[in-house]
């Protein structure tokens, strides 16, 4: 069964602080990569997705991951973070049906960002 | 357009009652999802639809949880019997599902308290 490790649950920075969120996943095959956002009293939102191609992928608001097919890893980075980016940032990974379409996301747990002014 | 609906936002009832939820995903979308958000399991995959078949069911919790849909849209999800560990926010997310690629999008949920 795959699995979704987010290695930090709850991080504080200040504003103009540089971010890194670890995610690893286990799984042997082709896979997808999400990260998604969940602002406070907002549903889910998808901040950036990984399908194939450049593995560093740009998404909404600055964010960017990197995808590490030999570490098993899909980090989300910001250079510099706003107050705004308070939120629960939530790493996952499915993979695609031989015949198209695609299985259920696997989560991590998620981790609880705070930016301070 | 507009994008994944669910109803009701917020459900309260008493153990042992059952319950369905309902979820409108975006028009055309082929492909639905159902989750469930609690504070001790974070987020789960419950079941999956194609159309209106399920061909995984592997995360339903029990045979007191199952889900339909219809016309390929509109799906409910029905907890019978309910219990307290049943309390959770429970997601519905729909995609496109053309091609190699795919993006869920996911409605504001509804949070089911069971008494």
């Amino acid at each position: 069964a795959q699995s979704v490790s987010q290695h930090n649950h709850h991080v504080i920075l200040s504003e103009a602080a540089s971010l890194e969120l670890g995610c690893n996943y286990s799984y042997g095959g082709t896979v997808n990569l999400f990260w998604y956002v969940q602002y406070p009293g907002q549903h889910l939102q998808l901040l950036l997705k990984y399908f194939s191609g450049d593995p560093l992928v740009k998404g909404i608001k600055g964010f960017e991951a990197e995808f590490i097919k030999s570490k098993f890893s899909f980090n989300l980075r910001k250079p510099s973070v706003q107050w705004s980016d308070t939120a629960e940032y939530f790493c996952a990974v499915n993979r695609m049906y031989s015949g198209g379409g695609a299985d259920g996301l696997t989560f991590g747990k998620g981790t609880h960002l705070i930016i301070q002014p | 357009g507009a994008g994944v609906s669910q109803s009701p936002s917020n459900k309260v009832t008493e153990k042992g009652k059952d319950v369905e939820l309902r979820c409108d995903p975006i028009s055309g979308h082929t492909a639905l999802y159902w989750y469930r958000q609690s504070l001790g399991q974070g987020l789960e995959f419950l079941i999956y639809f194609q159309g209106n078949s399920a061909p995984d069911k592997s995360g339903l919790p029990s045979d007191r949880f199952s889900a339909e849909r219809t016309g390929g849209s509109v799906s409910t999800l029905t907890i019978q019997r309910t219990q307290q560990e049943d309390s959770a926010v429970y997601l519905c997310a729909s995609s496109f599902q053309r091609g190699e690629t795919d993006t869920q999008y996911f409605g504001p949920g509804t949070r089911l308290t069971v008494l």
